[in-house]
């Protein structure tokens, strides 16, 4: 089972809103990441935990806070953001190998209005 | 830092046709390559991987990869494709980052679609 969960599929907020995204794992996998997809164009790495401990931040502006309460969740936490962090946010996991292969999970579609 | 590009951004073909989809990757070191699969309105899948071993690496659905050392190249081929392969196409690179985990670099992907 390579299947990673993500809530809410759809999302929409204005400016001044507090939302979280969240992502779930059951594979005993011990990274988890943050990807932003734009439309047409690739996914974009944001954030890596490994073994639950923030590993890189690849300079997300601070509206973007991620939390790994375990190893099992990952959540992206949004406050005060901007028309243009509308996106697709995807959520991947991996068991940490060297090598390793990330797997990852429907998105949550967001809108800030 | 790393740099994957795809050469063509939209490919249009006709049921049974060869698809050949091109990638380059800038890493001169040891380099894990991946081809992922966006469908419409579906999330990301792994099409195939390459670790190490035999350069000619088989995947999911009938699609197949080479790399190519000296050319720096991971191509995705397919010998004959369905309509259910339009979706967009994604060549990845993985970098081990010492201590701090795995940093995945995607190519700007190749939107397939194939006419009935």
């Amino acid at each position: 089972d390579t299947e990673v969960t993500q809530t809410p599929k759809h999302l929409v907020m204005g400016m001044t809103n507090k939302k979280s995204l969240k992502c779930e794992q059951h594979m005993g996998h011990r990274a988890m990441y943050w990807y932003k997809q734009k439309a047409k164009k690739p996914p974009e790495l944001m954030f890596v935990y490994s073994y639950e401990k923030l590993s890189i931040n690849e300079s997300v502006p601070s509206r973007f806070s991620p939390e790994c309460p375990n190893s099992s969740l990952l959540n992206l936490h949004l406050h005060a953001l901007q028309p243009e962090d509308s996106a697709l946010y995807l959520c991947a996991s991996s068991q940490e190998l060297a090598p390793d292969t990330q797997y990852f999970g429907p998105g949550t579609r967001l809108t800030v209005l | 830092a790393q740099s994957v590009s795809q050469h063509n951004h939209h490919v249009i073909l006709s049921e049974a046709a060869s698809l050949e989809l091109g990638c380059n990757y800038s890493y001169g070191g040891t380099v894990n390559l991946f081809w992922y699969v966006q469908y419409p309105g579906q999330h990301l899948q792994l099409l195939l991987k390459y670790f190490s071993g035999d350069p000619l690496v088989k995947g999911i659905k009938g699609f197949e990869a080479e790399f190519i050392k000296s050319k720096f190249s991971f191509n995705l081929r397919k010998p004959s494709v369905q309509w259910s392969d339009t979706a967009e196409y994604f060549c990845a690179v993985n970098e081990k980052i010492k201590a701090a985990g795995n940093k995945l670099t995607f190519g700007g992907g190749t939107r397939v679609l194939v006419k009935p």
